[in-house]
């Protein structure tokens, strides 16, 4: 158990809805990252916050937004949803980085949320 | 701009023996880390070993150990005594150690332990 849980764990729902996937980091960790992955594009970084504040952008599309509240929980909002949609989405956590000094943390990763759009 | 290559997409290997898993990569950066991670048919992502780039000796933790060959940019991975619950897809993956850690990942290998 790497202590990041996250919320739900499998979703199914329909194209053009809207889901909300939840994201609980390690005690302790500021930092959050969320991942795409599906059998086409891979393991694809969407997009980090530091500490309540968008820290690192990666292949995040316009219908998906992220925020991290004060209580350093994430959610990765995903809108207009589309068959090409459904894949794994997992939250990471670390202690850092607040991009100001050299890191070594290691991302740990929860356990993902399986997303199917039918 | 960061590129992992993992040009084995699937593996073999007897129970008890040693395995290696390739990855290769590509940066700019000066400074940075090495990372494999375990992926078993449950989906999660679990870590398995970290190597800097600045790291004198090869990272090991129990059964893994990372052989970094900085000159050649690779960074394999190699599995002592192999165990059937060893069988996952393996991912190397790389990020800079200045800036904001935007992780890469490689494609995966599958790694399939025979009893």
């Amino acid at each position: 158990d790497s202590g990041v849980t996250q919320t739900p764990k499998h979703l199914i729902t329909a194209t053009g809805q809207r889901v909300t996937l939840r994201c609980s980091p390690r005690s302790g960790d500021l930092s959050v990252y969320w991942y795409q992955q599906s059998l086409d594009q891979g393991l694809q970084f969407l997009i980090q916050y530091y500490n309540g504040e968008e820290r690192a952008k990666g292949n995040i599309l316009e219908r998906f937004s992220a925020q991290q509240f004060p209580d350093l929980h994430s959610e990765l909002n995903l809108s207009s949803l589309e068959l090409g949609d459904s894949a794994l989405y997992f939250c990471a956590s670390s202690a850092v980085t607040s991009g100001e000094a050299p890191s070594t943390d290691t991302q740990y990763f929860g356990p993902g949320t399986r997303l199917t759009v039918l | 701009a960061q590129k992992i290559t993992q040009t084995q997409p699937g593996m073999f290997v007897q129970e008890k023996e040693a395995v290696t898993l390739d990855c290769t990569y590509d940066t700019s950066d000066q400074s940075y880390g090495l990372f494999w991670y375990k992926q078993p048919s449950s989906g999660e992502m679990i870590f398995l070993i970290y190597q800097g780039s600045y790291d004198e000796q090869n990272a090991t933790e129990g059964r893994y150990s990372l052989n970094f060959q900085k000159a050649r940019k690779s960074a394999n991975l190699v599995i002592s005594a192999s165990q059937l619950g060893d069988s996952a897809m393996y991912f190397c993956a790389m990020t800079p150690l200045w800036g904001y850690q935007k992780v890469t990942f490689g494609t995966g290998t599958k790694l399939q332990v025979i009893p």
